[in-house]
């Protein structure tokens, strides 16, 4: 199963909002709404900030949005701030006969 | 509110095996997926494989298949992953993380343990 495509870097300025793309195939991110994001500061564990296309977990902030269309996910973060610099994953589930779970190559957020 | 608390750094030899450990606490174990998750050293995270612990049965990635085993102890709520034949491209962080729905593997991991560090070296 091949990873998913995300752009590599990606910036922004405070207070301006980004969108980070996250591109799949049938077989995974269009067949099934199991689409997360995870948010990775440096030398920390990955945190989730959005699951199954849109949800966001208790905590997070609504800054962060997720949607999708077609073989295509993205993750929106509005009014951006400095602490939101960090490497930023997409996921999939990519199938029931392989039970596959298939991640991007991840982006790097710079607030500027 | 959910824990995963992994077991120590390690250091193996080329060829050998490592068995990195993962216990939870404050949920409900059996019926949630955990999964296995890498990350080499400046690379992103790639999923090795996860299992629901009432069921049993373990799904690997395919690119692992036959090179890693990963169980469960449902009476220390405790989660097991071993790779074999280990090489140099093998050192990385390793991670158990636990998905966000029970009685079903998603990928939407929602908690996540500290890491392991498996340096492979000679």
């Amino acid at each position: 199963q091949s990873a998913l495509t995300q752009p590599a870097s990606v910036s922004g300025s405070p207070g301006q909002s980004i969108t980070i793309s996250c591109t799949g195939t049938s077989s995974d991110v269009g067949s099934y709404n199991l689409v997360s994001w995870y948010q990775q500061h440096p030398g920390k564990a990955p945190k989730l900030m959005i699951y199954e296309v849109s949800k966001r977990p208790s905590g997070v902030s609504n800054r962060f949005s997720g949607s999708k269309s077609g073989n295509t996910a993205s993750l929106t973060i509005s009014g951006l701030q400095a602490e939101d610099e960090a490497d930023y994953y997409c996921c999939s589930y990519a199938g029931s006969s392989t039970f596959d779970v298939v991640f991007g190559g991840g982006t790097k957020l710079t607030v500027l | 509110q959910v824990q995963l608390v992994q077991s120590g750094a390690e250091v193996k030899k080329p060829g050998s095996s490592v068995k990195v450990s993962c216990k939870a606490s404050g949920g409900t174990f059996s019926s949630y997926a955990i999964s296995w998750v890498r990350q080499a050293p400046g690379q992103g995270l790639e999923w090795m494989g996860g299992i629901i612990p009432i069921f049993g049965t373990a799904n690997y990635a395919q690119k692992f298949q036959g090179r890693v085993t990963i169980t469960t102890d449902e009476s220390t709520s405790t989660a097991y992953m071993e790779l074999s034949s280990l090489r140099s491209e093998d050192t990385a962080v390793y991670y158990c993380a636990r998905d966000v729905e029970s009685d079903i593997l998603t990928g939407c991991l929602g908690y996540w343990g500290q890491g392991t560090l498996v340096t492979v070296s000679s």
